[in-house]
């Protein structure tokens, strides 16, 4: 099993709708958690960091499920310049100091 | 600010040539991290530092080498290029394991 897991999309969204997709870790141990935007042929940027209670910033909304081992980013109001490649990356903590990424997840929004 | 800087940007090699992927950062981090990403892929880790003199395997270290002489520079070295490494090489920096890391704009590497 990947340590870090991603739904490849694409997610093809109309303008102004919601969409949400996961990212599945592996190691119970981890300890920080973030999401990363990738537009094509350019480095990752961060998006947000992901906490225990969750976080909001304007029209993105990340959600940490321990538990079942997931997070979860949610995209309000779906805008053109929202079109990108979302990366789920995970800090292993203890088990290894190092920035885990899944594979990302592709989304497409279209007028 | 100059943040991450990687060179070259863009480079031809051939079969079984050498060549040293430059990467400095000047925020002081004390981790640094050299991936590479293959088309439609996600970033795989290569090898990683998390301090001066300390270096470490990630996933796929296989084909490459690093050194960590200074705080600044992390150096990325492919000994007898492979088709197989052709990918675009990401190097990133983080103050802690556990904080933003920010990338280097690339390094775009073809092995023919």
């Amino acid at each position: 099993r990947k340590e870090v897991e991603q739904d490849p999309g694409p997610f093809n969204v109309p303008e102004g709708a919601t969409v949400a997709f996961n990212c599945t870790y592996s190691n119970s141990a981890s300890q920080s958690f973030f999401w990363y935007r990738q537009d094509c042929r350019k480095e990752p940027k961060l998006l947000m960091s992901v906490y225990s209670s969750g976080n909001e910033d304007g029209r993105f909304t990340a959600q940490l499920n321990r538990a079942s081992q997931y997070i979860s980013l949610l995209i309000r109001d779906s805008k053109l310049s929202d079109s990108a490649t979302y990366l789920c990356v995970v800090n292993m903590g203890a088990a290894g100091n190092k920035l885990t990424f899944g594979g990302g997840t592709r989304v497409l929004v279209k007028p | 600010n100059a943040g991450v800087t990687q060179t070259p940007k863009f480079r031809i090699l051939k079969i079984g040539q050498s060549m040293t992927l430059q990467c400095a950062q000047d925020m002081n981090h004390n981790y640094m991290y050299w991936y590479r990403q293959d088309p439609g892929m996600g970033l795989k880790l290569i090898y990683y530092s998390v301090g001066a003199g300390i270096t470490d395997k990630g996933e796929v270290p296989n084909g490459y080498n690093v050194s960590r002489s200074t705080t600044e520079d992390f150096p990325l070295r492919l000994e007898l290029a492979a088709p197989s490494q052709t990918s675009v090489y990401f190097c990133a920096s983080t103050v802690q394991s556990n904080t933003e890391a920010f990338f280097g704009q690339g390094t775009r590497l073809t092995v023919v």
